[in-house]
């Protein structure tokens, strides 16, 4: 069974940047879309974009040009590059597999970013 | 953006209950539209895509329908596992938006 496993830091001062690593076991990035997804405390949850395993992507507007996603199919990984960070970008970040980019079929457990100094 | 609205916000139900939950979008989206449910502390899982297609493993009480603008999600006999949240999520265009969930709680 596919499993995503999310990595980084859970505290990162603000301005700073966010950076998360999702990887990807007992399957291959080498397809589909590969998603991440973002939920505030309590809150909805927030598309934030994704990337084709071509390395072609896709971004919430909402987000200014502030977020990156890349993929390593060497590592089996993707990551998440989210810039000048404020306490509104505190959430649980998950990463997540689309095989439809239509919607996401495959979760990580998620990781808790808080933005504070 | 598509602005995807959830009702109700909240449903108290018993176990064996029938159970519905609508989705409506601010626009037409086809039948790009899927619902996951959500635990708590655990992460969104994938119960129904384009609309009205079981993921595999979801047990069958739980059924979609709907096109263009108007969704429902029914879970037709209610479980104790069942009690969660759910979000709807339209998969028509870019941004995908999800709506504001509905909590589904014990009666």
């Amino acid at each position: 069974q596919l499993q995503l496993q999310e990595s980084g830091p859970g505290l990162v001062k603000p301005s700073e940047t966010l950076s998360l690593t999702c990887t990807v076991s007992n399957g291959s990035i080498s397809s589909a879309y590969w998603s991440w997804i973002r939920q505030p405390p309590g809150k909805g949850l927030e598309w934030i974009g994704f990337i084709y395993y071509s390395g072609s992507t896709n971004y919430n507007p909402s987000l200014k040009s502030r977020a990156t996603i890349s993929v390593d199919t060497s590592k089996n990984q993707f990551s998440l590059n989210l810039s000048s960070v404020t306490a509104a970008d505190s959430a649980t970040y998950y990463c997540a597999r689309a095989l439809r980019y239509t919607d996401s079929d495959s979760w990580g457990q998620g990781i808790l970013v808080t933005v504070s100094s | 953006d598509i602005q995807m609205t959830q009702s109700p916000s909240s449903v108290s139900a018993s176990v064996g209950d029938r159970v519905t939950i609508t989705c409506q979008a601010s626009q037409g989206i086809s039948s790009w539209l899927a619902w996951y449910q959500q635990k708590p502390g655990k992460a969104p899982k994938l119960l129904i895509y384009a609309a009205s297609s079981l993921q595999s493993g979801v047990p069958s009480r739980f059924s979609g329908s709907g096109s263009g603008t108007d969704f429902t999600l029914t879970i037709s006999s209610l479980q104790p596992e069942d009690f969660a949240t759910y979000f709807c999520q339209q998969g028509d265009s870019f941004p995908l938006t999800f709506g504001g969930g509905t909590k589904v709680e014990i009666k």
